[in-house]
């Protein structure tokens, strides 16, 4: 069975603060996506970014970063210098690619406050 | 950028009554999708739909609900009789092609059903 754990439900940081969301995915499939997304308070998700399992090669993107390690089955997103505008639950999410129509698993979110 | 819509924004009904909620997909798109989110929960798969049929759904996705695709446009969710546990953010998603490299599920920003 596929399965998505965000162990940290809330975190709080002061603006300008890097704060690291974690997430730990199981899967017996070899091959699959790993996604991020971001719901703001207005409730859209937004998404950030998508990982093809074999793709292990981190990714920077402005002040985002991604770490993800097949080893510990972990698929961590950083953010640097945090803005008050970062404030969302943040969502980590896997799929299969036996089909094209699998569907995304989502985990349960982490909510992340930013305070100025 | 094209973009998945869905309409109403905001729909509140009574126990009992029947609702349709509506979602638009990228117009070259050919796989669809609904999710549903309860307040402050995490993002569930209900059903995904292709070549106007069906192609899975979850254990959530019970008799009582069931999806069409009535135009060209037009993907709907439709809620026979709507009970109190059915309030939650449903979203619609939309994905272009069967080739995984180029897989991504657009998400539209949702509808908030609330019933009374």
């Amino acid at each position: 069975a596929q399965k998505v754990t965000q162990a940290q439900t809330e975190i709080s940081v002061v603006e300008k603060e890097d704060v690291t969301l974690d997430c730990v995915y199981e899967t017996r499939d070899t091959t699959y996506y790993l996604f991020w997304y971001k719901q703001p308070p207005s409730g859209e998700l937004v998404f950030l970014i998508r990982r093809n399992s074999f793709d292990e090669q981190n990714e920077i993107s402005g002040r985002y970063s991604w770490n993800f390690q097949k080893s510990t089955s972990s698929f961590n997103f950083t953010i640097t210098a945090s803005q008050v505008v970062d404030s969302a639950v943040y969502f980590c999410a896997l799929s299969g690619v036996k089909t094209s129509y699998d569907k995304v698993i989502f985990g349960p979110g982490t909510s992340l406050s930013v305070i100025p | 950028e094209p973009e998945v819509t869905q309409t109403p924004s905001h729909q509140v009904t009574q126990m009992g009554q029947e609702v349709i909620l509506r979602c638009v997909p990228i117009s070259n798109h050919l796989y669809f999708y609904w999710y549903r989110q309860i307040l402050g929960q995490k993002v569930e798969f209900l059903v995904s739909f292709y070549n106007n049929e069906i192609s899975e759904k979850s254990e959530i996705f019970d008799d009582q609900f069931s999806v069409e695709r009535p135009d060209g446009s037009n993907f709907t969710l439709k809620i026979r009789s709507t009970k109190l546990e059915d309030s939650a953010m449903y979203f619609c998603a939309s994905s272009e092609s069967g080739l995984a490299d180029s897989y991504e599920q657009y998400f539209g920003p949702g509808t908030r059903l609330t019933v009374t």
